[in-house]
């Protein structure tokens, strides 16, 4: 079965600390990829997503993301975080052409970001 | 402009009853999606629908749930005889003809006594 794998489920860091999330999925055709964000209080919102080209998306609030798909992953960067960053982070998977309405999200990794 | 709207935001009900959560999407949104949420996991996909066509409800767990967008826009999510194992966030989203982005509603959290 398509899967989609956060690898952490929390994490803890100080501001101005370096960020990467990890998320990897199991299909090896055709995926469309995102992350959201869901900050305390607020509801889901995208912050990147790929569908094709190159590999290093940029997104919104100097978040970054790179494909690399023989690792089928696309894990989630940020140089240097911000108190404000402190929220629940979802990687997101389309699968293929069948499936186009479908979104497939991992288990949300709940990042603290301390003052 | 305006998003992705729910309603009602927070619902109580006593096991048994039937619910209905109403989704109001984005202004030309072609397409709607539900997805359900449960505590510390990822949305979880439901079903979703191309104007008033239903295109995919593989995620309906099961006959109590169904879902309708009669005239295209406006879309109830009906969940009826609800039991405990119902609660949970369930949450809306809409996107433009290309399917490309969802945008997100703000959910409706249930919650069955």
């Amino acid at each position: 079965a398509q899967s989609v794998s956060q690898h952490n489920h929390h994490v803890i860091l100080s501001e101005a600390a370096s960020l990467e999330l990890g998320c990897n999925y199991s299909y090896g055709g055709t995926v469309n990829l995102f992350w959201y964000v869901q900050y305390p209080g607020q509801h889901l919102q995208l912050l990147l997503k790929y569908f094709s080209g190159d590999p290093l998306v940029k997104g919104i609030k100097g978040f970054e993301a790179e494909f690399i798909k023989s690792k089928f992953s696309f894990n989630l960067r940020k140089p240097s975080v911000q108190w404000s960053d402190t929220a629940e982070y979802f990687c997101a998977v389309r699968y293929g052409a069948d499936s186009w309405g479908k979104l497939q999200f991992g288990a949300g990794t709940q990042v603290v970001v301390t003052p | 402009g305006a998003g992705v709207s729910q309603s009602p935001r927070y619902k109580v009900t006593k096991r048994g009853q039937d619910v209905a959560l109403r989704c109001d999407p984005i202004s030309g949104h072609v397409s709607l999606y539900w997805y359900r949420q449960a505590l510390g996991q990822g949305p979880e996909f439901l079903t979703y629908f191309n104007y008033e066509a239903q295109q995919d409800k593989s995620g309906l767990p099961n006959d109590r749930f169904s879902a309708e967008r009669p005239e295209g826009s406006i879309s109830t999510l009906t969940i009826q005889r609800t039991e405990q194992r119902d609660s949970a966030m369930y949450r809306c989203a809409s996107s433009g003809l290309a399917q490309e982005t969802q945008y997100f509603g703000p959910g409706t959290r249930l919650l069955v006594l």
